[in-house]
């Protein structure tokens, strides 16, 4: 079966740093991808990896290694607005056979 | 405006009543999913289509279908609902060509099946 690990939950305070890990064992991998989803929302785009390597924008970045079958997104100056549940998503296919983890509930705090 | 619509955005119904839920994209993407999302769980893939007339299983198909008969639209079909497909279903698309494969997502339906 498809195995996408990442922590349930984590908390930071506002104006931090947060690492949240990803690890992946899929069968087909064709790029990695980091969403937001905020409670009662659809997800959002944050990132998409498919090489190996640091993507970073803005206050936020994603790193992928391959052969380690892992990613992390990291979150700078964390912001009151970056409470949100954070989906890492393995795309398996070039044709859009995808596989998400369970989510990271990230709480931010004053 | 660019976007993904899916209606009915909450419907409940009884086990065995057929339903569609519709999924329409006005950014002509030829890619189109339907997730499902259960509490503290993520997303779900339950079908996915290439293009026109090309679908394809998820992750967990069972009990659900799906027609790509026009590229804009992409509607999900329960012929006999139970209640273990009370969910959050997604409906969402990326254009092929796009560098980020960036999933545009729909508001979501909130399906209870009683």
């Amino acid at each position: 079966g498809q195995n996408i690990d990442q922590p349930t939950e984590m908390t930071a305070t506002e104006g931090a740093i947060v690492q949240i890990n990803c690890t992946y064992q899929t069968s087909g991998f064709n790029g990695l991808f980091w969403y937001q989803q905020h409670a009662g929302e659809a997800p959002t785009f944050l990132s998409y990896n498919v090489l190996d390597g640091l993507e970073e924008k803005g206050r936020f970045s994603s790193f992928l290694s391959r052969s380690k079958g892992y990613s992390y997104l990291l979150l700078k100056e964390l912001q009151m607005k970056d409470s949100a549940s954070y989906l890492c998503a393995v795309r398996r296919s070039n044709a859009g056979k995808s596989t998400f983890g369970d989510g990271t509930t990230l709480t931010v705090k004053p | 405006e660019a976007q993904v619509t899916q209606n009915p955005r909450y419907l409940i119904t009884v086990t065995g009543k057929k339903l569609t839920v519709t999924c329409s994209q006005n950014m002509n993407h030829e890619y189109m999913s339907w997730y499902r999302q259960d509490p503290g769980l993520g997303l779900r893939q339950i079908y996915y289509s290439m293009n026109v007339e090309v679908t394809d299983k998820g992750d967990v198909p069972e009990g659900y279908k799906v027609s790509r008969k026009e590229k804009r639209n992409f509607p999900l079909i329960l012929e006999s609902p139970s209640p273990n497909q009370t969910s959050l279903y997604f409906c969402a698309s990326t254009l092929r060509d796009s560098r980020r494969n960036e999933q545009f997502f729909g508001p979501g339906t909130r399906l209870t099946v009683l």
